[in-house]
């Protein structure tokens, strides 16, 4: 099972708004609503940020959100802030025989 | 509140096996699927295995199945991972992570590091 493919990095000003895409197939994010999206600073765990493509966990800021269209899944960060500035990984559920697969993950740098 | 604690990280030689183990507390662990997520030093995240709430149903990665088995003992509140037969590639951070949806991981533990190297 491949990974889901991520922009290496991206980057904003603060206050401005970066979109992060996460594609794959048809076989997972296009096959399935269970698109999810976890930030990780360095050194750091993972911490869900979206679940099942566009639902947020209480506690994470109204600032992220998340959409899919076809084979592609967006995470969204407006008004960034220094504290945004983290690895970003999707995931999506791949059915019965592959279960989980992580896309290759995105630095946000915030400038 | 949720915590989840790993342990079992180490070096060990390329073949040999190393059991991993995550407490949980803050939940109701007997009611959750769990997983095990790894994290190669520089890379992306990798999911390893899932078992469901009460152990009946277990998954497993391409890459380390028939190497790894993953367990529960609900009454300790604890997950495993036993990796035999252990290679260089497995060299990662192994985390745990709760269950509660398909296709969540809603709470992460801080991971344990295992390297194998001669």
């Amino acid at each position: 099972q491949s990974a889901l493919t991520q922009p290496p990095s991206a980057s904003g000003s603060p206050g401005q708004s970066v979109t992060i895409s996460c594609t794959g197939t048809s076989s997972d994010v296009g096959g399935y609503n269970y698109v999810s999206w976890y930030q990780q600073h360095p050194g750091k765990a993972p911490k869900l940020m979206i679940y099942e493509v566009s639902k947020r966990p209480s506690g994470v800021p109204d600032r992220f959100s998340g959409s899919k269209s076809g084979n592609t899944a967006s995470l969204t960060v407006s008004g960034l802030q220094a504290e945004d500035e983290a690895d970003y990984y999707c995931s999506s559920y791949a059915g019965s025989n592959n279960f989980y697969v992580f896309g290759t993950g995105t630095k946000v740098t915030v400038l | 509140q949720v915590q989840l604690v790993e342990s079992g990280g180490g070096v060990v030689q390329p073949g040999r096996s190393l059991r991993l183990s995550c407490i949980a507390s803050g939940f109701t662990f007997s009611t959750f699927g769990m997983h095990w997520v790894r994290q190669a030093p520089g890379k992306g995240l990798e999911w390893v295995a899932l078992i469901s709430y009460d152990g009946s149903n277990k998954e497993y990665a391409v890459s380390v199945k028939g190497r790894f088995t993953i367990s529960r003992d609900n009454s300790k509140n604890t997950l495993f991972l036993q990796m035999t037969s252990l290679r260089p590639e497995d060299t990662a951070v192994y985390y745990c992570a709760r269950l509660p949806l398909t296709g969540t991981f809603d709470y992460w533990g801080q991971g344990t590091l295992v390297t194998v190297s001669s």
